[in-house]
């Protein structure tokens, strides 16, 4: 298997530019989480899914964050309008089940927001 | 306070010293996740233990669920090992399984 996949790996944008990233889940996996990382606030839970539905998006820090998984293979977090203090590194990750804790993070799209 | 806690937040070492990495925890748990994170960014699953001990390689894991404590272990550390270790656990009164993270510690071994 090749893992979780995530699209960009880099991504540089100005500010008030829509930002997409792009998560492909491990095949089979049934929930899956966007992580964003910084330096001040380490890893922070944005949204996570289970069977493609939205459970928890408490973490999303505002209504310029947005998050979908339109079928079991794909997921987008979307930034619209981005600003600077949107850069980050932002994890995809996937798990079986909700019987499990296990996680298989994806490589992580580095953002920088000019 | 934070649910979990990881010790020291920083080390250095020198090559082939033996590495503890504490993590405690003040919630129930299911389990406890050991992950590491390398300079490059990518996050990769070491350990997942809700008892014992488990063994891979040069890295041991233990758990003490009694003192809400566990530690990871390096033997014969190499500079390839510098990285950041991360803890995480996944909490009894969660129905969903989600983990509450550690800060992380960031390890570096001197060559």
């Amino acid at each position: 298997d090749a893992g979780v996949i995530q699209s960009p790996r880099h991504e540089v944008t100005e500010m008030g530019q829509e930002v997409t990233l792009r998560c492909k889940p491990i095949s089979g996996h049934n929930s899956l989480f966007w992580y964003r990382q910084t330096m001040m606030r380490g890893l922070e839970l944005l949204i996570y899914f289970n069977n493609n539905v939205p459970i928890d998006d408490s973490g999303m820090p505002e209504d310029r964050f947005s998050a979908k998984m339109p079928n079991a293979s794909f997921s987008t977090l979307k930034i619209q309008p981005s600003e600077p203090r949107d850069s980050a590194v932002y994890f995809c990750a996937s798990r079986t089940g909700t019987g499990s804790y296990e996680q298989y993070f994806g490589p992580g799209t580095r953002l920088t927001v000019t | 306070k934070n649910e979990v806690e990881q010790s020291p937040q920083n080390l250095t070492a020198q090559e082939g010293e033996f590495i503890t990495i504490n993590c405690s925890y003040s919630v129930g748990i299911s389990a406890l996740h050991w992950l590491q994170q390398h300079p490059g960014g990518g996050i990769v699953s070491l350990f997942m233990l809700s008892s014992g001990k488990k063994k891979h390689g040069r890295l041991i894991a233990t758990i003490n669920i009694q003192e809400k404590h566990s530690s990871l272990h390096i033997t014969a550390s190499h500079p390839r090992d510098s990285a950041v270790y991360i803890c995480a656990v996944g909490s009894l009164m969660d129905s969903n399984y989600q983990l509450i993270w550690g800060a992380g510690t960031k390890l570096i071994i001197k060559p």
